[in-house]
Formats: structure tokens, sequence, C-alpha cells
């Protein structure tokens, strides 16, 4: 697509429950991101796939985050039994993975509001 | 271990005037250092970089950054800014010498008024 795209834009959800956000990169892209933007806190990394290889997960908070990705295109970040302080926006971004100097490129974001 | 520094929370000028939001940033090696701007509800756009070459940097909407290697600084720059400017600003850093993702800093609020 032209652009990186997230889903849903929005997410309300009860303590306990299981969510899944969804990320669509650019075509072409082989490097994926996934942010957590909390309130006053900037991003914070989570987790980077590049191609086929290993993941980097060396970001998830806790092991009730996971994410996927099949092959060079849509992931998914998975927040199981969620907790209060999961609420935040989860960015995901792409870029052509091999090329360090490029910039990332953002979708808009999932809001997650845990109540 | 990578890191940013962004020492304000919001800077705020007026209309006109000249702006510079502060970054400075830790690296092991030599860095690849980012300008994003985030509007309200939005994601991040990519301003500018610095890569290699000359230390100013010039990027989107009348932005530049000046790259300071002995004061290990990064800072973004307007000469006149316009209160569509107001936004927040990130600086992020990626270590040049081998794999790493790239680090943000928290954030600068950006507020200009007419």
């Amino acid at each position: 697509g032209a652009g990186v795209s997230q889903s849903p834009s929005n997410k309300v959800t009860e303590k306990g429950k299981d969510v899944e956000l969804r990320c669509d990169p650019i075509s072409g892209h082989t490097a994926l991101y996934w942010y957590r933007q909390r309130l006053g806190q900037g991003l914070e990394f989570l987790i980077y796939f590049q191609g086929n290889s290993a993941p980097d997960k060396s970001g998830l908070p806790s092991d009730r985050f996971s994410a996927e990705r099949t092959g060079e295109s849509v992931s998914t970040l998975t927040i199981q039994r969620t907790q209060q302080e999961d609420s935040a926006v989860y960015l995901c971004a792409s870029s052509l993975g091999l090329d360090y100097t490029g910039e990332l490129f953002f979708g808009e974001g999932s809001r997650l509001t845990v109540l | 271990a990578q890191s940013v520094a962004q020492p304000e929370d919001q800077v705020n000028v007026a209309e006109g005037n000249p702006l510079t939001v502060k970054c400075t940033y830790s690296v092991s090696g030599n860095p690849y250092l980012f300008w994003y701007v985030q509007y309200p509800n939005r994601g991040l756009q990519f301003l500018l970089k610095y890569i290699t070459g000359d230390n100013l940097v010039k990027g989107s909407y009348g932005f530049e950054a000046e790259f300071n290697k002995s004061q290990t600084s990064f800072h973004l720059k307007k000469p006149s800014a316009l209160v569509s400017d107001s936004a927040l600003y990130f600086c992020a850093v990626r270590d040049m010498s081998g794999y790493s993702t790239l680090t943000f800093g928290k954030g600068t609020m950006l507020l200009v008024s007419p």
C-alpha cells in the first residue's frame, strides 16, 4: 500500500482481556518495528522483524506481549491479559531493512485503552 | 547501549522568531541521527537525518539540524517559526557501527504562538 496501515485505530477493552493489533507495512519493506507511546514517555521500542531473520524481541515488557509476522507482510501484536498500564498508542513502522541509513515510515497508531 | 536526551519537555516561541529544539545522544560508535515530527493523533513523520558529510542538514518544512560530534548534539532549528509548526518533535539515534534499532528521545512539544 501507499503507507503503513494499522488497525484498529482505537480499541477499548476491559482489564484481563486479550487484544490483537494489526500492522500492514509498505510493500517491499523488509523491516517492521513496533513501538509503544505512553503519555509523557516518548517512544518505547518493542520488537523488530527483518526478513526471515529471528525477530529482536528485546523490548517486549513482559511475556504477555508477543508479535508475529508472516513473511514480509502483515504483523500482529498480541497483548494477553491486558493491564491498565498497557494503555498507550502502539505504533508500527516499516523500512527498507537492509538500509540502516534510511528512515522509518510510521502508521498512525492503534490507541489502546484498558479499563 | 544507545540513548537520546531531549532536555526540554516544551519549547515556546513566537511566530516569526527562530526556534531551537535540543537533542543530545550517546552511542558506542558513530551515529545516524534523525528528527521526526508528530502532529495530534497522527503517526510520526520524518523531517531530516544526518548520516555523514556536512554537519548542517536541511530537511522538510524549512527545518535544519546541526550535528556536533564534540558535544554529541543534534539540535533542530528553524530561522522563522510558524504556528503550524506546533507539534511534538522526536530526536532519534542509531549506531552506525552495526545492527541496531532506532532509539527515540522522550519528545519535545513545540508551541508557536501567533
